[in-house]
Order: C-alpha cells, then sequence, then structure tokens
C-alpha cells in the first residue's frame, strides 16, 4: 500500500511567483489535511477537505492561498504571489471517510523555498 | 481551542539512556498520536493511542486520558532517535504540541 504521496519533494519560488503542491491520499482514503511548519515550530493545521469540498479553512490565509480536492486527481494547495514568509514546509495527511477516531497519515512534504 | 503543551523543550541523552516525555492537553480528545520527525524533516507515526499504554520495541506510550495526558518512554536511546517529538490530539481537526527537540549522543 502507498502511502500519502507529496510532490514535488522540495519547490524553489521567486517572490510573486505561484506554488502548486499536489498530495496524493492513501488508497481508499477520500479526506485530506494540510499542514504548514516553519521554521523550527511545529505543525499548524491550515484546511480540512473531502472530495470536491472544502470542510474547514480556518487555518488558511484569506488571501493567495487556496485547496481544492477534485473528484479525480490530487488535493492541491495553491499560494499566488509567494513572499518569502511563505517558506515552509507544507504537509498532507489523509484519513477514510468521517470517522474522526482513526489515525492520520502524513506525507513526506514538500519543502517551500521562495528566494 | 484546545491546548496542547509538551515538556521537555528540550533533552540531550547519551546513548542507552532512558527517558520520558509528556504531553498535556486542555480538553476531551477523540484521538491522540505521537510522532518522530527525523532529522531530514519526515514525519513518522509512533503510536495511535487515544488511550491505555501500548508498545512497540524500545518505545512504550501511555495516555490517561481522563488526566489529560500522554507519555512517551524511550528506552535504551540510540542516536537515530534524535529528532523533534511530536504529540498531536484530535477531537475535530489533529492539533499539534510544540514539540520535545531530542538529541542523543553516542
Amino acid at each position: 500500500n502507498a502511502g500519502v504521496m507529496q510532490n514535488p519533494r522540495h519547490l524553489v519560488r521567486r517572490r510573486g511567483q505561484e506554488a502548486r503542491l499536489r498530495c496524493s491520499p492513501m488508497k481508499g482514503h477520500s479526506h485530506v489535511y494540510w499542514y504548514r511548519q516553519l521554521p523550527e515550530e511545529g505543525l499548524k493545521f491550515m484546511v480540512y477537505l473531502q472530495k470536491e469540498n472544502i470542510i474547514d479553512e480556518s487555518g488558511m490565509p484569506k488571501e493567495r492561498f487556496s485547496a481544492e480536492f477534485p473528484k479525480e486527481g490530487p488535493s492541491i494547495l495553491r499560494i499566488q504571489q509567494v513572499v518569502r514568509g511563505d517558506s515552509a514546509a507544507y504537509f498532507c495527511a489523509s484519513s477514510p471517510g468521517t470517522v474522526i477516531n482513526s489515525p492520520l497519515h502524513f506525507g513526506n512534504g514538500t519543502r517551500l523555498t521562495v528566494t | 481551542g484546545i491546548q496542547v503543551e509538551q515538556s521537555p523543550p528540550d533533552l540531550i541523552l547519551q546513548e542507552g539512556a532512558n527517558s520520558t516525555l509528556r504531553c498535556n492537553f486542555s480538553d476531551s480528545v477523540n484521538n491522540l498520536q505521537w510522532f518522530h520527525q527525523n532529522p531530514w524533516g519526515q514525519l513518522i507515526n509512533l503510536f495511535y493511542i487515544p488511550s491505555g499504554t501500548k508498545q512497540n520495541g524500545r518505545l512504550s506510550a501511555t495516555t490517561v486520558a481522563t488526566e489529560r495526558y500522554s507519555l512517551l518512554y524511550i528506552s535504551s536511546s540510540q542516536t537515530t532517535d534524535s529528532g523533534v517529538y511530536f504529540c498531536a490530539v484530535r477531537a475535530d481537526k489533529l492539533i499539534f504540541g510544540t514539540g520535545t527537540r531530542l538529541q542523543v549522543f553516542p
């Protein structure tokens, strides 16, 4: 069983460019969560999605950030007009269905560097 | 929201030593997980332990949900145990603690 797959592993963008981060959940998992980890800090919740629906985006900045999880294909976290403060590791996790009493499985993350 | 505190924030050990890491949380939770983030940044699932005790090799964990804390025990530590240990609790979403940074020296 493949785990949660994230790509790219590393992404370098210049200020003002767009960053697109992809996450394929584990097989059979229809719920995806995105987290951000700033250097030397813990992971902070950003957004929780089910197929074609955003369930909770309370941790996502209101501007420049968006997320989607289409019916087909991976979940995408999109950051427009990146700034240096967006440099961080972005982790994706997945879980099966709406059962909350189950562990989350994390991918290896995408490390975004904004120059 | 739920507050998750971990202690100690930093821990330095010599190889072979034992240690206990603590996680306190401020409200009832449905789920608690322990993770190890290795020096390459990968998050490794250690335990899913909403209550009770589990063991996996040199690691074991105990969660006392009614008293809102969990403990992670590392015995006979090795240099490969170095990294940051996070506990994370879940009511509606998974909330991470601030972590314990462990350094194990030979």
